[in-house]
């Protein structure tokens, strides 16, 4: 069975530090991989998605940036954190021709 | 683009049914997903309708118009755990995204 994890599960980091969160499928290949962010009172924002090794499509300008070194491995990053950046960060998959969507458990990031 | 419209709070009464709508303005159309989601935890998926009518799946049912853009959630028998927001998403027809709503809060009292 497939499987998806994130770390770390939570996180608080200052303005202006770096980040990265990271994510792995385990029991499948060549999944789509999307990383999306949900802040208060806001819905799922999509930010990065991934059709496979090293391609990587951003859905809005941002301080972020994605990368798909492996194929089962997908990681946000970013040189300099705002205040904006918190929320529940969610990594999901999916198969390739079917987009049911499947999430994991989530890293939530405060910025202070 | 998309644009989705879902009511923010609900509330219903142990054992009762209810109906959580979902409008859609979309440039493309390929299918319409509901997902479940408990407070501090990931969406689950719950169902989902790419052809008009009804699907079922247990408690739960949902319901899709494309001429009409619109669907819903239909839960019955509400237990406590049902309380949850009900997020409606709807794929492109690039078959690569999901376009999330706000969700629904639901709140299930005894």
């Amino acid at each position: 069975s497939q499987t998806i994890h994130q770390w770390p599960a939570t996180l608080v980091q200052p303005v202006g530090s770096p980040l990265s969160l990271e994510c792995t499928v385990e029991g499948t290949s060549n999944p789509n991989l999307y990383w999306y962010r949900q802040a208060a009172g806001r819905g799922l924002q999509l930010l990065f998605y991934s059709v496979g090794i090293g391609q990587i499509s951003s859905e809005v300008p941002q301080n972020l940036s994605a990368s798909r070194p492996q194929d089962r491995q997908f990681i946000l990053s970013s040189k300099k954190l705002l205040l904006s950046d918190s929320g529940f960060y969610l990594c999901a998959w999916s198969v390739e021709v079917d987009n049911e969507q499947f999430f994991g458990p989530g890293t939530r990031l405060t910025v202070l | 683009g998309q644009n989705i419209d879902q009511p923010t709070e609900m509330t219903a009464t142990e054992g009762a049914i209810v109906q959580i709508n979902c409008t859609y303005q979309t440039s493309g159309f390929n299918g319409l997903f509901w997902y479940q989601q408990h407070a501090g935890e990931a969406p689950t998926f719950l169902s989902y309708n790419v052809l008009d009518g009804l699907e079922e799946k247990g408690r739960f049912s949902s319901f899709l118009s494309r001429s009409k853009g619109y669907s819903y959630l239909l839960l019955k028998e509400l237990q406590m755990k049902d309380s949850a927001s009900y997020l409606c998403a709807v794929r492109d027809l690039g078959y690569s995204t999901l376009t999330f709503g706000k969700g629904t809060m639901l709140l299930v009292s005894p």
